[in-house]
């Protein structure tokens, strides 16, 4: 069964530091996303991304967020500059249909730990 | 706005109990989606169903049985014969037409402890 990957599956970075989240959608799906999950938080919405572009954007994803879709399997979350908030899960997901109204297919989560 | 209550923050059960975990939304999206997700203890999110709301068949899949009532917004969930596989976080969730179903809100989530 097709599923979301994401790699690393733990990432530590020092404070200030650039960091590069990487997610691989299922193959035939148009929509992707990323939430967080501050550690023993609900789940939050970040960013949705279509046809090369943002479509929706959270207030949480500020300028230091950003996405990209540098070819056509990976999809992106760079924080840039990092800070001991942004220590939390980091889940990609992908639908294939009209955002929401289909199943997103979640990943396994990256952890990302802000020293 | 579009919220999601679940007022339950964790719930402990003996194994084949049945348990039922509430869950509250508001949205004033006339068309919008429900889901239920769980989240075991390694981390990652398995979703478990899809509900639009035009569609108040309460549904069952197995064990599972999920309870939708708009007039009350609700859509709870129920284990029958809980198992302990069954111990993990449990999240409601929404996505509505006034963001284009970009986005899931999710509630706080409700942790399930299944002991034997």
């Amino acid at each position: 069964e097709p599923e979301v990957t994401q790699t690393p599956s733990h990432q530590v970075t020092q404070m200030g530091q650039e960091v590069i989240l990487r997610c691989v959608p299922i193959s035939n799906h148009l929509y992707f996303y990323w939430y967080r999950q501050i550690l023993g938080q609900k789940v939050e919405f970040l960013v949705s991304f279509y046809n090369n572009e943002i479509s929706e954007k959270s207030e949480i994803f500020d300028d230091q967020f950003s996405v990209e879709r540098p070819d056509g399997s990976n999809f992106t979350l760079k924080i840039r500059s990092t800070k001991l908030e942004d220590s939390a899960m980091y889940f990609c997901a992908s639908s294939d249909a009209l955002a929401g109204a289909d199943e997103q297919f979640f990943g396994p989560g990256t952890r990302l730990t802000v020293l | 706005a579009q919220k999601v209550t679940q007022a339950q923050t964790e719930i402990s059960v003996v194994e084949k109990e049945d348990v039922t975990l509430d869950c509250v939304y508001e949205t004033r999206d006339t068309t919008y989606y429900l889901f239920w997700y769980k989240q075991p203890p390694s981390g990652e999110l398995v979703f478990l169903i899809r509900r639009n709301s035009f569609d108040e068949q309460n549904e069952i899949s197995g064990r599972y049985s999920w309870n939708f009532q708009k007039s009350t917004s609700s859509f709870n969930f129920t284990i029958t014969a809980s198992q302990v596989v069954d111990s993990a976080v449990y999240f409601c969730a929404l996505s509505g037409m006034n963001t284009g179903f970009q986005k899931l809100v999710f509630g706080t989530g409700t942790r399930l402890l299944v002991s034997p």
